[in-house]
């Protein structure tokens, strides 16, 4: 079935600092992909999504491009905030409309 | 922007015990409503789908008699954990939608812990 693989965390980078946060995914057909992003105490809210190959979608300066060749969707942000510190899930769709997640990504960001 | 609410954010209960977990969508009217399971460091994995007025449809492996889950209105479903046992502690995350092509719209979760 369909299945999607995040880095693992947690990650910790320091304020204004890149971030890359890998994403890969294997299905049948092309899925939309999604990043949600929670932020303690809260739900998950989508972040941004791509719903077909060579799409980028962005959102708050975080950007992620839809690659069919390497089967990825990485999430990247040139300069992140102590504001970014969540937990970051990748997410595929295929043609059941079921959400596929991967396990999550903690990010802090420390000023 | 849509807006989804979970009560309890978290319940304890005793083993044996059956457990309420509600699901509301606020300010729009939700056709379907999903339950996820998410365990420590791992991903969130459905459980079931459920349209407003008819029986939910379970992913495979889900005992529906174990987890009951009603969709009785377009703002509410419930989620009962039957005769909960330790190893039903766990989070418990729902998401609304307008309808199945839309987008989902999450709650904030419910932890359960069954001692």
């Amino acid at each position: 079935g369909d299945s999607v693989t995040q880095m693992e965390g947690p990650v910790t980078l320091s304020e204004e600092a890149f971030l890359t946060i890998n994403c890969t995914y294997t299905a049948t057909g092309y899925p939309s992909l999604f990043w949600y992003v929670q932020y303690p105490g809260e739900g998950l809210q989508l972040l941004l999504k791509a719903t077909k190959a060579d799409d980028k979608g962005s959102n708050k300066g975080f950007e992620a491009t839809y690659r069919k060749e390497t089967t990825s969707f990485h999430l990247e942000k040139g300069s992140v905030q102590v504001s970014d510190s969540a937990v970051y899930f990748c997410a595929s769709q295929g043609g059941s409309e079921k959400l596929v997640f991967g396990k999550g990504t903690k990010l802090t960001v420390n000023p | 922007g849509a807006v989804v609410s979970q009560h309890p954010s978290r319940v304890i209960c005793k083993s044996g015990t059956s457990v309420k977990i509600e699901c509301r969508s606020l300010d729009f009217q939700a056709t379907t409503m999903f339950w996820y399971r998410q365990f420590p460091k791992q991903s969130l994995m459905l459980m079931a789908t459920s349209n407003e007025g008819s029986k939910a449809t379970y992913e495979q492996g889900v005992e529906k008699d174990k987890f009951l889950i009603n969709h009785a209105s377009l703002t509410l479903s419930t989620l009962t954990v039957t005769s909960a046992h330790p190893e039903d502690s766990s989070f418990y995350i729902c998401s609304a939608s307008r309808g199945r092509a839309y987008e989902q719209y999450f709650g904030p979760g419910t932890r359960l812990t069954v001692t």
